[in-house]
C-alpha cells in the first residue's frame, strides 16, 4: 500500500537508448512531478502535471517526456540517455499546489555507461 | 530566481548532542517545508509552516520560522542515531529545494 511508487528501483544502461520510468500514486492527489536529484544531493524540480497542466522546468533536455496515462500516473520517458543523465529521479505528488508539502517515491537510480 | 542556502552542509555528532541546522532564503518564502531524507529513499515532510514567528515542535525537534519569512532553523534535542540523514528545506509553493545538510549521529 506505498503511496507513491516507482520503478524501477535501480536502471543501468547505455548511452543512446530509450528508457522509461513508471510512477504511480495512490494518495489521490491532483498533481504529480519528477525531480532529479545529482550526485550532490541537490533536487532540482523537472517537470510538475495536473489534469489542466504541464509545467516543463525550462533547463531539461527536450529528450525528457512526462507522460501520465491517468491522474494517478506519470511516467518519465527519457531518449538518446546521456552519461549526465546519470542521477537519482524521484516522482512525486501533492493537493493542488503543494503548499502542504509532497509525498516523494523511494527514486530511481539511473546510471548510464 | 530564489536561493535556498543551508548550513551547514555537513554536521557530525555524538549521540546525546544538541545541535541546530539552518535555511536561508533569498526572497520570502511562499510555504516553508522541511523533509528528511535517508540513504536509498525519498525525502519525508516533517513539518510546513506558512506564518512568520511560527514555531513548531516535533518530538525533539523543534522548528521556528523567521519573523520576515525568510529564515528558517531546526534544532535537535538529544540527537539519537535514527536522526541521521540529509535535512532539506524547501519552499513548497514554489518547488525549490536547498542543497541539504547531512547530518551524522554516532552511537
Amino acid at each position: 500500500d506505498t503511496a507513491v511508487s516507482q520503478t524501477p528501483k535501480y536502471l543501468v544502461t547505455q548511452m543512446g537508448n530509450d528508457k522509461s520510468i513508471k510512477c504511480e500514486q495512490n494518495l489521490g492527489h491532483d498533481t504529480m512531478y519528477w525531480y532529479k536529484q545529482d550526485s550532490k544531493k541537490f533536487l532540482k524540480i523537472m517537470f510538475s502535471y495536473n489534469n489542466k497542466e504541464l509545467i516543463i522546468n525550462e533547463t531539461v533536455p527536450n529528450r525528457f517526456s512526462p507522460k501520465s496515462p491517468d491522474k494517478a500516473h506519470l511516467n518519465l520517458h527519457i531518449n538518446s540517455l546521456e552519461l549526465g543523465d546519470s542521477a537519482v529521479y524521484f516522482c512525486a505528488s501533492s493537493q493542488e499546489t503543494g503548499g502542504a508539502g509532497y509525498t516523494f517515491g523511494s527514486g530511481t537510480r539511473l546510471t548510464v555507461v | 530566481t530564489q536561493l535556498l542556502e543551508q548550513s551547514p552542509q555537513f554536521l557530525s555528532i555524538q549521540e546525546g548532542e544538541n545541535l541546530t541546522v539552518y535555511c536561508n532564503s533569498s526572497s520570502v518564502f511562499s510555504s516553508l517545508q522541511w523533509y528528511r531524507q535517508e540513504p536509498g529513499e525519498g525525502p519525508v515532510l516533517l513539518v510546513t509552516v506558512v506564518t512568520g514567528g511560527e514555531v513548531k515542535k516535533l518530538k525533539r525537534l523543534t522548528f521556528q520560522f523567521g519573523d520576515a519569512r525568510k529564515d528558517s532553523s531546526l534544532h535537535i534535542t538529544a540527537a539519537q542515531p535514527g536522526d541521521t540523514g540529509l535535512y532539506l528545506c524547501a519552499d513548497g509553493g514554489k518547488l525549490i529545494f536547498g542543497q541539504g545538510t547531512e547530518l551524522s549521529v554516532k552511537p
